[in-house]
């Protein structure tokens, strides 16, 4: 199974709406990642958890709060977004990124959101 | 700071040609390099990678890419292109250094496949 599987598919949430996002992997992997990502552009890095902990935040404004309770699921909280944080968010998984050992990234079919 | 270069923004081409994208990347130590698609409305699938070994790989729908170190280059090639093969084509770079769990992407390559 090397599938990474995300809900919901689409939302459309409020400004001052509280939402999250979902992501889950069957693979064993120890890395989990959130990425954003606009039409026609690369993704771009958020979040990355290794062995659980969150080892790497890129700057992420405060209303995206991650959240990993265990190593196959990865969620994303949201609140108070604002309209420009619309886009496809996607999660990620891989095997142990630690050390210089070489690992690829699965993606999941992400999340279309929409902030009105 | 590492960069990935895709030379081709938008591509257009006929069915049954040749297809080459250009990949180049700014890093010099061991890098782990791959080729992403994302086929419209879908998900980035994972083409095809190099680690190490054989500089010339195979990928999954008859691409492959070429690594060739002395040019930092890994470009993608397809000889016979299909409508189906209308996508966007990713190109990203891991470096093997220290405690690295990025990846750093190209641009992107619009590919528009003319039936």
């Amino acid at each position: 199974d090397t599938e990474v599987t995300q809900t919901p598919k689409h939302l459309v949430m409020g400004m001052t709406n509280k939402k999250s996002l979902k992501c889950e992997q069957h693979m064993g992997h120890r890395a989990m990642y959130w990425y954003k990502q606009k039409a026609k552009k690369p993704p771009e890095l958020m979040f990355v958890y290794s062995y659980e902990k969150l080892s790497i935040n890129e700057s992420v404004p405060s209303r995206f709060s991650p959240e990993c309770p265990n190593s196959s699921l990865l969620n994303l909280h949201l609140h108070a977004l604002q309209p420009e944080d619309s886009a496809l968010y996607l999660c990620a998984s891989s095997q142990d990124p630690q050390g210089s050992r070489p690992y690829e990234q699965y993606f999941g079919p992400g999340t279309r959101l929409t902030v009105t | 700071a590492q960069s990935v270069s895709q030379h081709n923004h938008h591509v257009i081409l006929s069915e049954a040609a040749s297809l080459e994208l250009g990949c180049n990347y700014s890093y010099g130590g061991t890098v782990n390099l791959f080729w992403y698609v994302q086929y419209p409305g879908q998900h980035l699938q994972l083409l095809l990678k190099y680690f190490s070994g054989d500089p010339l790989v195979k990928g999954i729908k008859g691409f492959e890419a070429e690594f060739i170190k002395s040019k930092f280059s890994f470009n993608l090639r397809k000889p016979s292109v299909q409508w189906s093969d209308t996508a966007e084509y990713f190109c990203a770079v891991k470096d093997n250094a220290g405690n690295n769990r990025k990846l750093i992407w190209g641009l992107g390559t619009s590919l528009a496949v003319n039936p």
